[in-house]
């Protein structure tokens, strides 16, 4: 069973399209992030969630929106596509939250973006 | 905020040791952690450091000195496998995330 998983894991699309990616995580986890990897391989956060609530948003474009139904689920939706935005999209999580002790992070495969 | 300092490439033979630092500029230290990623693959945890020391796990070995800012991860026994790029993140006092250094590429030659 993979702990945290991502869909689609490749997405090829044109500009100005609209796109979902989805994340669950079966481990029980708490706190479930977003990450953006960029050519130069920079991991950049984009967005973090504890228990379905919003509670990091790093100067993101407000075409990216996050939702998070349930904790296990954290889903990342982008309106009009640019071609800046092609990347690998990451999901993570995280057993602890704001007050956690060892923060060590569970990273889905990856979903990666081609915007023509 | 915070900011962190890596190489961005190191470049040994099968069998060496190699030791790949980090410092960091942070308020309210929390602790230290390493991640592996190999080509198209995911980050995946290594070590983790909140106290001054050394972390042993198998070949590799995480150390920290919270004073001098500064942390190392310590790969031994060098395989080809090792090649990958290596990302150290520090977490502060009550902020819940990590931030990630840019990465370091290791190339393992043999």
């Amino acid at each position: 069973d993979t702990a945290v998983s991502q869909t689609p894991k490749y997405l090829v699309t044109q500009m100005g399209n609209d796109k979902s990616i989805k994340c669950e995580q079966n481990l029980g986890h708490d706190t479930m992030y977003w990450y953006k990897q960029d050519s130069k391989k920079f991991l950049k956060i984009m967005f973090s969630y504890n228990n379905k609530e919003l509670i990091i948003n790093e100067t993101v474009p407000n075409r990216f929106s996050p939702k998070s139904p349930d904790k296990a689920h954290l889903n990342l939706h982008i309106n009009s596509l640019e071609l800046g935005d092609s990347a690998v999209y990451f999901c993570a999580s995280s057993p602890d939250g704001l007050a956690g002790v060892r923060h060590i992070q569970y990273f889905g495969a990856g979903t990666r973006l081609s915007v023509l | 905020g915070q900011s962190l300092e890596q190489p961005s490439e190191v470049t040994a033979v099968e069998g060496a040791i190699v030791q790949i630092n980090c410092t960091y500029q942070t308020s309210g230290f929390y602790g230290l952690s390493w991640y592996q990623q190999h080509d198209g693959g995911a980050p995946t945890f290594l070590s983790y450091n909140g106290l001054d020391g050394l972390e042993e796990t198998g070949r590799f070995s995480s150390f920290l000195s919270r004073s001098d800012s500064y942390g190392y991860l310590l790969l031994q026994e060098l395989q080809m496998k090792d090649s990958a790029s290596y990302f150290c993140a520090v977490k502060a006092t009550n902020a819940g995330k990590s931030t990630f250094g840019d990465g370091t590429t290791l190339t393992v030659k043999p």
